[in-house]
């Protein structure tokens, strides 16, 4: 079966560095998505990775390891708006993207 | 409007009528997503359509949803004989036109349904 996990809440205080794993276990995989929801809006699209290795845009950065089935999302410098949302999601080798969801993790930043 | 537009924002309804819920794709986007997420947790895939080929129910829960695309554009989710379990949110996205595994879905802000 599909399966994808990540945490279901962390906190950290503003200004931090947080990190969010994802493990996925899927039948087929085109690539690993990272979007942001906050609560009441839409989920906006972060990252993508497809490739083994560290993508890095700005204060996020997102890394996967095809061969581990794991990713993560590293936030740097966390600011008050960051506290959202961060959903994983993985296409499989559909190729028009149907994308599996993990639950999400919430993140709180603190003063 | 440059995102994806869905209607309404938020429905409540009796247990037992039937609802719609329209979502207007961006532009040019020839794939089309319909999820639910409910309270707490993550996207649940319903339907999605890719441009004229058969669309992929394989996530709707039940026979009471259906889904239709009508001329490659605008798509509307019909719920019948709603029950309370199908109180969620009902998100819409919309991807751009090729095969490129990178496109991103782009999401509207959702349908919240309240069924009582």
């Amino acid at each position: 079966g599909q399966n994808i996990d990540q945490p279901t809440e962390m906190t950290a205080t503003e200004g931090a560095i947080v990190q969010i794993n994802c493990t996925y276990q899927t039948s087929g995989f085109n690539g690993l998505f990272w979007y942001q929801q906050h609560a009441g809006e839409a989920p906006t699209f972060l990252s993508y990775n497809v490739l083994d290795g560290l993508e890095e845009k700005g204060r996020f950065s997102s890394f996967l390891s095809r061969s581990k089935g794991y990713s993560y999302l590293l936030l740097k410098e966390l600011q008050m708006k960051d506290s959202a949302s961060y959903l994983c999601a993985v296409s499989g080798t559909d190729s028009w993207g149907k994308l599996q969801f993990g639950a999400g993790t919430q993140v709180v930043v603190t003063p | 409007g440059a995102g994806v537009s869905q209607s309404p924002s938020n429905k409540v309804t009796e247990k037992g009528k039937d609802v719609e819920l329209r979502c207007d794709p961006i532009s040019g986007h020839t794939a089309l997503y319909w999820y639910r997420q409910s309270l707490g947790q993550g996207l649940e895939f319903l339907i999605y359509f890719q441009g004229n080929s058969a669309p992929d129910k394989s996530g709707l829960p039940s026979d009471r949803f259906s889904a239709e695309r009508t001329g490659g554009s605008v798509s509307t989710l019909t719920i019948q004989r709603t029950q309370q379990e199908d109180s969620a949110v009902y998100l819409c996205a919309s991807r751009a036109t090729g095969v490129e595994p990178n496109q991103p879905q782009h999401f509207g802000d959702g349908t919240r349904l309240s069924i009582l």
